[in-house]
């Protein structure tokens, strides 16, 4: 059975630095592209990043660019995304998706999602 | 970047009826669109992949349809489970993948 598990949220003040994980099991984890994938409610579904199996493709939604940084480490089946200078307007709940194997931007599984809230 | 544009913003359907969701992409994707469900307090469930293809588990009165620009996403008989909000995305050669705003499909 597949499972994703997203931690790490919390409430942090504008400009500040926060990192969630995500440990997944029952995938061959260490050949598949992973992402985080964010949504609020005033925004719905908004792609943040990807990250290759070997980390060797990186790719931010502009929003983030510059300000978030994704990794994975493969011995421990988990991937990050280290945020930082935020704003309210990352206030959402972030999920770590797995990509589908063949078709690495379609997101077939998802954690759970963990909350980032922004305020002071 | 592509621009997904889902239509209606909100289907009000019977249970048993059949809804029919709309989405156009800002320019050419081929078949490179996915559907997803969402429902409050739980993960996004992808639906459709490839634009007509049905993932994993999901029930057969699921059928996606459509190439290029417009997309449609049908629920044959809709069961009381389906009522949620439906995106598309697309993944068409290069990020950013992006999503259309949402459908939420409500109880008439």
């Amino acid at each position: 059975e597949v499972q994703v598990v997203d931690s790490g949220g919390g409430l942090v003040q504008p400009g500040r630095s926060l990192r969630v994980s995500c440990v997944a099991s029952g995938l061959k984890f260490g050949e598949d592209t992973m992402h985080w994938v964010r949504h609020s409610p005033g925004k719905g579904l908004e792609w943040v990043a990807s990250i290759s199996w070997n980390s060797g493709y990186i790719a931010y939604a502009e929003s983030v660019k510059g300000r978030f940084t994704i990794s994975r480490d493969n011995a421990k089946n988990s991937v990050y995304l280290q945020m930082s200078s935020l704003t309210p307007d990352d206030s959402a709940f972030y999920y770590c998706t797995h990509g589908l194997r063949g078709y690495s931007a379609v997101f077939d599984y998802w954690g759970q999602g963990t909350l980032v809230t922004v305020s002071s | 970047e592509i621009v997904m544009t889902q239509s209606p913003a909100t289907l009000s359907v019977s249970p048993g009826e059949r809804a029919t969701l709309s989405c156009r992409a800002s320019q050419s994707i081929s078949s490179n669109l996915a559907w997803y469900q969402h429902k409050p307090g739980q993960a996004p469930r992808l639906l459709i992949y490839g634009a007509s293809t049905r993932a994993t588990d999901i029930p057969a009165r699921f059928s996606g349809s459509g190439s290029g620009t417009e997309f449609t996403l049908t629920i044959s008989s809709l069961q009381s489970e389906d009522f949620a909000v439906y995106y598309c995305q697309h993944y068409n050669n290069w990020p950013p993948w992006t999503f259309g705003q949402g459908t939420k499909v409500e109880i008439k």
